[in-house]
């Protein structure tokens, strides 16, 4: 596989299950980035990975969880969420650390509904 | 606070010129970067200014102009593949991207 591939690409839960969005990356880059992205708003950052170290949290509600193990995955674990926590989960990779550094490659995306 | 701004939505003929523009306002600024984004897809890189003038790519170009803070990606030739979202982001001192809401672009045959 090459580029960036989201599993699931779909997902429906309740409020109190959890579950686990995952991101891979075959690339080589060494920073990964969690998004959400509504309809009609900018793309929210949520969490960025530089060498598999967290190095922004943009004040995401600790529902959202995410883990690093290695450069090439990121997970984002989900929990007791809310219904206005639907929206398209995107993962992207890039070279450098600073979102803006370089171009982002972007995952297909997981649209999850929260019932 | 730091602010991009760009049309929600707009319309335009199969074989026709459109200009999709870009207003921001950062703390700095390190350069800006347009995506396409195809219904249900990921967004793509189209391009990547960070001085002041027009970068061509075929079908697509980009313009600058740091002292007013304004950015628009040019579509010659329109296709009808062409329709999709066009989301313009700039880079703060930082390094850190801030995203505008992304313009819809309908191509009419």
């Amino acid at each position: 596989e090459t580029g960036v591939t989201q599993t699931p690409r779909h997902l429906v839960m309740g409020m109190t299950n959890k579950k686990s969005l995952k991101c891979e990356q075959h690339l080589g880059h060494n920073a990964m980035y969690w998004y959400k992205q509504s309809a009609k708003k900018p793309l929210e950052l949520m969490f960025v990975y530089n060498f598999k170290e967290q190095t922004e949290n943009n004040s995401v509600p600790s529902r959202f969880s995410p883990e690093c193990p290695n450069s090439s995955h990121l997970f984002l674990h989900l929990h007791t969420l809310q219904p206005e926590d639907s929206a398209l989960y995107l993962c992207a990779s890039s070279q450098g650390e600073g979102s803006g550094s370089y171009e982002q490659y972007f995952g297909p995306g997981t649209r999850l509904t929260v019932t | 606070g730091q602010n991009i701004d760009q049309p929600t939505e707009m319309t335009a003929t199969e074989g026709a010129i459109v200009q999709i523009n870009c207003t921001y306002q950062t703390s700095g600024f390190n350069g800006l970067f347009w995506y396409q984004q195809h219904a249900g897809e990921a967004p793509t890189f189209l391009s990547y200014n960070v001085l002041d003038g027009l970068e061509e790519k075929g079908r697509f170009s980009s313009f600058l102009s740091r002292s007013k803070g304004y950015s628009y990606l040019l579509l010659k030739e329109l296709q009808m593949k062409d329709s999709a979202s066009y989301l313009c982001a700039a880079t703060d001192s930082n390094y850190q991207l801030i995203w505008g809401a992304g313009t819809k672009l309908i191509i009419k045959p």
